[in-house]
């Protein structure tokens, strides 16, 4: 059962144009909402997070916009760089703290 | 300060054959975990532990063993390795508070093929 749905696939932008990924959770005891950020050969890097009490949170260019009512999450990247190019994994996580991840989006920024 | 370190990078094994893959952690985390990565599965939790001499299943442990004698390694074991065990895996550790949402450091993987 996959309680987190994560897209698109795979996504192409144009350097500095927007990257869009969406999450949406099942489970409403999630309570922790990170993204992580993996590059080729390399282990997945926590790049975000948001809890569930605030709609928005920005961090330079990438925003996470969190819905509870629809209980979906997504992650914005403002003016993408190349050196953005990599694998985007939403996860969730509630009191056991064990994380739950997404499937995975693999972005390519186009120079 | 290495963070978190596995050994080996890669292996390749027999249909049958065991092996142990090892992560340490230098970060003095209480807990940590094995996860598995599949192309469009993302990270699936194998087993994980809250402490040393502690484990506990995850979401996919059926075909491994774990155990965690210190506090800073945590063994991820295959008995009787099968082909669909074929895979990248991940080992990550993290804090231990009342606080919620403390970061997962992941080490670099091991590749693991079996034919």
């Amino acid at each position: 059962q996959q309680q987190v749905k994560q897209s698109p696939q795979s996504l192409i932008v144009q350097k500095g144009g927007i990257s869009i990924i969406n999450c949406a959770y099942e489970n409403t005891a999630f309570d922790y909402f990170p993204w992580y950020q993996q590059f080729p050969g390399k282990g997945p890097a926590l790049l975000i997070a948001i809890r569930p009490d605030v709609s928005e949170k920005k961090e330079g260019r990438f925003t996470i916009s969190f819905n509870k009512s629809a209980k979906q999450f997504s992650l914005h990247i403002m003016d993408s760089q190349p050196g953005d190019s990599a694998t985007y994994f939403c996860a969730a996580s509630g009191s056991a703290r064990q994380l739950t991840f997404g499937s995975g989006t693999q972005l390519t920024v186009l120079p | 300060n290495a963070g978190v370190t596995q050994t080996p990078k890669f292996r390749v094994l027999k249909t049958g054959q065991s092996m142990t893959l090892l992560c340490a952690q230098d970060m003095n985390h209480e807990y940590m975990y094995w996860y598995r990565q599949d192309p469009g599965m993302g990270l699936r939790l194998i087993h994980y532990s809250v402490g040393e001499g502690t484990t506990a299943k995850g979401e996919v442990p059926d075909g491994y063993n774990v155990s965690r004698l210190k506090k800073q390694n945590f063994l991820l074991g295959l008995e009787s390795a099968a082909p669909s065990q074929t895979s990248v895996y991940f080992c990550a550790s993290s804090y231990l508070t009342g606080l919620v949402g403390q970061p997962q450091h992941f080490g670099d993987g091991t590749r693991l093929s079996i034919l």
